[in-house]
C-alpha cells in the first residue's frame, strides 16, 4: 500500500521569507506522480505543483518549487518570497498512473506579517 | 468555464437516516472520484467513476456507494449515517479517456453534520 506522511503539523514563516514543507512516500512502484495541493479556508483544493517520477529535474512554479530525491522517497516543497495568501493547509499526494490520489495528513502553514 | 460544482454545500442529517451529495465534473472530464475529509485530516479516497462504473474503491463499507450519469455527472450515496460519518466530503473530476490523463480539479465539497 501506498502511505504518504508530513512529519510537520503546522509551520510558521515570516512574509517574505522562504519556508520548506516536508513529505515522504512509500511505494515500490517506478511510475507515479506526486503532488502539493493547497487547502484555504474555503475548502477548495488548488493543485500548486506537480511532478512526474520519471523526471529527474524537479518541478517549480514561480516561487513554489520541489526537491524530489526519488531514492529517498522524499518530496518536499519550498516556498520563497512568502505572502500572506500563501497561509492554508497544505498537502502531499501520490497517485500512480490512472489510479486515485492518496494524501498526507496535512501540514498548516502560518504566514506572519 | 464551471470547475467542479458540488451540491448542497451543507448539510445536517440524523444518525441512521440515508443521505445523497452530487457532483458536476469540470467540462471536458470523464472521470469523477469521491473523498472523505475529516477534520483535521488529510482526504481519504472513497471511489471512483469512469465511463459510469465503479472503477476504484478505497477502504470504506458498502454503506458508501455511488453513480455516474451519461453526462458524467455523480452522486454519492450514504446509507444508514453513523455519527463518525460527519465530514468535508470532496468531488474531484479528471480526463482520463483520450491521449493525455489531465490534473484532477476538486470542489468545494459538501460539509456533511451527522447529529
Amino acid at each position: 500500500a501506498q502511505t504518504v506522511t508530513q512529519s510537520q503539523p503546522e509551520m510558521s514563516v515570516q512574509e517574505a521569507e522562504t519556508v520548506t514543507l516536508s513529505c515522504t512516500y512509500d511505494t515500490s512502484e517506478s511510475d507515479y506522480y506526486l503532488f502539493w495541493y493547497k487547502q484555504p479556508p474555503s475548502r477548495q483544493m488548488i493543485l500548486v505543483i506537480r511532478q512526474e517520477a520519471y523526471k529527474q529535474q524537479n518541478a517549480t512554479e514561480n516561487r513554489f518549487s520541489v526537491n524530489f530525491q526519488k531514492a529517498a522517497k522524499s518530496f518536499s516543497l519550498k516556498i520563497s518570497d512568502s505572502q500572506l495568501g500563501d497561509a492554508a493547509m497544505y498537502f502531499c499526494a501520490y497517485r500512480r498512473s490512472v489510479n486515485d490520489m492518496r494524501f498526507g495528513a496535512g501540514t498548516r502553514l502560518t504566514v506572519k506579517p | 468555464d464551471a470547475g467542479v460544482t458540488q451540491s448542497p454545500t451543507h448539510l445536517i442529517k440524523t444518525r441512521g437516516q440515508q443521505v445523497t451529495l452530487r457532483c458536476s465534473p469540470k467540462s471536458g472530464h470523464d472521470t469523477v472520484s469521491w473523498y472523505q475529509q475529516a477534520l483535521g485530516q488529510g482526504p481519504q479516497f472513497i471511489f471512483q467513476y469512469y465511463e459510469e462504473e465503479e472503477r476504484q474503491r478505497g477502504n470504506f463499507p458498502d454503506r458508501f456507494s455511488g453513480h455516474q450519469f451519461p453526462n458524467y455527472s455523480s452522486e454519492l450515496n450514504v446509507n444508514a449515517l453513523l455519527l463518525g460519518d460527519s465530514a468535508l466530503y470532496l468531488c474531484a473530476s479528471r480526463r482520463l479517456g483520450g491521449l493525455r490523463d489531465t490534473e484532477a480539479f476538486f470542489g468545494q465539497g459538501t460539509r456533511l453534520t451527522v447529529v
